[in-house]
């Protein structure tokens, strides 16, 4: 079975701290995609970043980091600086080769409070 | 390009009313999917499509039927709407190609809040 685990139901930091949002999948699959999304409180989905299986390297956007380790099954999400735009549910999604499911974590409530 | 587009955006029914949600993509997406999102759980996934005239259920398909009878449109229907499908809906497409390429960034719409009373 395949399954996302965000334990971190909400995170509250100040504007400027550093904030990690883990991420933890099971998949028996050799070829999966993860995916982080985020969703600001007006509600759309927005796309933050897809990582395939064979690909560990870390991947560095502005402020955005993600940290992929297969040997942990994690795939955590860190903002750096972090602002008060920042603010959002953040989910982490799998998609397995098996199928054509997207199974998505919880969401983590990101606070970021100026 | 309108991208990924849902109407309505909110809809109040009562308990055994049926009711469409539309969704519209302008891409030539293949694959399209509906999901639904309740308070402190991830979105799940109801029915997807790969193609045109090609549907399958997803993780909660009960109580829900799709078509999908052209690529742009992928209608989602309630049969007898019940107060556990008060929820918000959202419809998802995305390029569907085989290879290291497969699963692409899937295009979320607005979203529909549904209610039922």
């Amino acid at each position: 079975a395949q399954k996302v685990t965000q334990a971190q139901t909400e995170i509250s930091v100040v504007e400027k701290e550093d904030v990690t949002l883990d991420c933890v999948y099971e998949t028996r699959d050799t070829t999966y995609y993860l995916f982080w999304y985020k969703q600001p409180p007006s509600g759309e989905l927005v796309f933050l970043i897809r990582r395939n299986s064979f690909d560990e390297q870390n991947e560095i956007s502005g402020r955005y980091s993600w940290n992929f380790q297969k040997s942990t099954s994690s795939f955590n999400f860190t903002i750096t600086a972090s602002q008060v735009v920042d603010s959002a549910v953040y989910f982490c999604a799998l998609e397995a080769d098996s199928n054509y499911q997207l199974i998505w974590g919880a969401g983590t409530k990101l606070i970021i409070k100026p | 390009n309108a991208g990924v587009t849902q109407t309505p955006k909110f809809q109040v029914l009562k308990t055994g009313q049926s009711m469409t949600l539309q969704c519209a993509q302008d891409m030539n997406h293949e694959y399209m999917s509906w999901y639904r999102q309740d308070p402190g759980m991830g979105l799940r996934l109801i029915h997807y499509s790969v193609g045109a005239g090609i549907t399958d259920q997803g993780e909660v398909p009960n109580g829900y039927n799709v078509s999908r009878s052209t690529t742009e449109d992928f209608p989602l229907r309630l049969l007898s709407a019940a107060p556990s499908q008060t929820s918000v809906y959202f419809c998802a497409s995305s390029l569907l190609a085989g290879g290291p390429s497969s699963y692409n960034e899937q295009f979320f719409g607005p979203g529909t809040r549904l209610t039922v009373l």
